[in-house]
């Protein structure tokens, strides 16, 4: 099945530093989003991309859809306590067999310091 | 909307039993996909449906593990026998494959299995 490497596994910053993690994949995708888990809840999205060289921001989060249609990155400005939590990225091929489904990263664990 | 409902939130049974989890999609969204997460392996998609019909189950496990959707509004996840390894959160997930209205997810069932 389709990879995805995502990096850092896990971050610990002070309060106000930016934050960045980015995925990749084996294979090209046509949606890249981005989601946050907060404990004991189920991720939540935060970011959809839909188109190669696409940025995006939501608040203080921008994510980028690479050219390549294999990579993401996500990042946060100023960085404050309640970000904390666990970032996933998630592809989507949008064809064939595999229409509908979402391949997941296995998240960066991010910790902020105040 | 209140969003995509699972129940139960916890659950805790004897190895042997059966579990039963059940999920009540977004009204109009025609994919639901059922997850499992833990720290090991992260979010595994266990099978997801189309309209109420099975697409990909590849990802089930065992035969111990199964899933109905009956009907738009209902989906069950099953596990019969239970084991101990079984144990970890069960989300469910409802979409519709379109701009803006990416996956949300339920908040989840956290199955210990003794």
């Amino acid at each position: 099945g389709q990879q995805l490497n995502q990096s850092p596994q896990s971050m610990f910053i002070q309060e106000g530093e930016d934050v960045s993690m980015n995925c990749t994949s084996s294979s090209i995708f046509n949606t890249w989003l981005w989601y946050k888990q907060d404990p004991g809840e189920g991720p939540v999205l935060l970011i959809a991309l839909y188109k190669a060289g696409e940025l995006t921001s939501n608040g203080r989060l921008t994510a980028q859809f690479g050219i390549t249609r294999k990579d993401s990155f996500l990042n946060i400005s100023a960085s404050i306590p309640s970000d904390v939590g666990i970032y996933f990225c998630a592809g989507r091929a949008d064809r064939g067999s595999t229409l509908g489904r979402l391949y997941f990263g296995r998240g960066t664990q991010l910790t902020v310091w105040p | 909307d209140a969003g995509v409902i699972q129940s139960p939130r916890h659950e805790v049974t004897e190895m042997g039993q059966e579990v039963t989890l059940r999920c009540k999609p977004i009204s109009g969204h025609d994919y639901l996909f059922w997850y499992r997460q833990t720290m090991m392996r992260g979010l595994e998609l266990l099978i997801y449906f189309n309209n109420n019909v099975p697409i990909d189950d590849s990802g089930m496990p065992e035969d111990r593990f199964s899933a109905k959707m009956p009907n738009a509004s209902f989906s069950t996840l099953k596990i019969q026998p239970s084991e101990p390894r079984d144990s970890a959160v069960y989300f469910c997930a409802s979409s519709l494959i379109r701009a803006d209205t990416e996956a949300f997810f339920g908040q989840g069932t956290r199955l210990t299995v003794v």
